[in-house]
């Protein structure tokens, strides 16, 4: 069983939706990052929070907006996305800032219609 | 020139044969080596890392660091269908300070 927990598993949307993908891990990490993953390509960086502080942000476009409520919880706010924003969006912990020893959720498989 | 680079594949090789996975990076600076194993329509999971030149083994696994030449590999022993994946190397990156993952070699272990 993973101990990073993403919901929903699966999300349909259309392009003037307001969605909400959500993150949860219980084991004292204090970095959570969002990746979004494409068919046949590696995980690509969006976001990182330390310390539930946004310390990274790889020039998203503003249609994504994380936001971290406290140590455990990490979301993705979805607003007036494009069809080839449809990804697998995968939620990640670490034990520190910017170790390479990330544990990821099963993901929330995106679809913008 | 790619900031990590691995060979796409598939790799195909027979159950129980020693299946051998390659990765060059381009900055000399990086320090920390990861490999991760992702199944298809799964997340990806960290299997192996490596911070020192040589080889550290952990079961059937062996990573394998040489920094001189800027090369990172991961061997499999003993391979099973079951290791059938995306392997994916990732280096901690010096500059800009964040982890970068090659595009992923497609490994087929056939029985």
């Amino acid at each position: 069983d993973t101990e990073v927990t993403q919901t929903p598993k699966h999300l349909v949307m259309g392009m003037t939706n307001k969605k909400s993908l959500k993150c949860e891990q219980h084991m004292g990490h204090r970095a959570m990052y969002w990746y979004k993953q494409k068919a046949k390509k590696p995980p690509e960086l969006m976001f990182v929070y330390s310390y539930e502080k946004l310390s990274i942000n790889e020039s998203v476009p503003s249609r994504f907006s994380p936001e971290c409520p406290n140590s455990s919880l990490l979301n993705l706010h979805l607003h007036a996305l494009q069809p080839e924003d449809s990804a697998l969006y995968l939620c990640a912990s670490s034990q520190g800032l910017l170790t390479g020893e990330l544990f990821f959720g099963e993901g929330s498989r995106l679809t913008v219609l | 020139q790619k900031e990590v680079e691995q060979n796409s594949g598939p790799l195909s090789v027979p159950e129980g044969a020693i299946a051998s996975l390659n990765c060059t990076y381009s900055d000399r600076g990086s320090q920390s080596f990861f490999w991760y194993r992702q199944y298809s329509g799964k997340s990806p999971e960290l299997i192996m890392f490596i911070y020192s030149n040589g080889d550290k083994e952990d079961g059937r696994f062996t990573a394998q660091l040489n920094k001189a030449s800027q090369y990172v590999s991961l061997l499999i022993r003993d391979s099973q269908p079951s290791d059938s994946a995306t392997y994916l190397c990732a280096v901690s990156m010096e500059y800009g300070n964040k982890l970068v993952f090659g595009a992923g070699t497609i490994l087929r272990v056939k029985s």
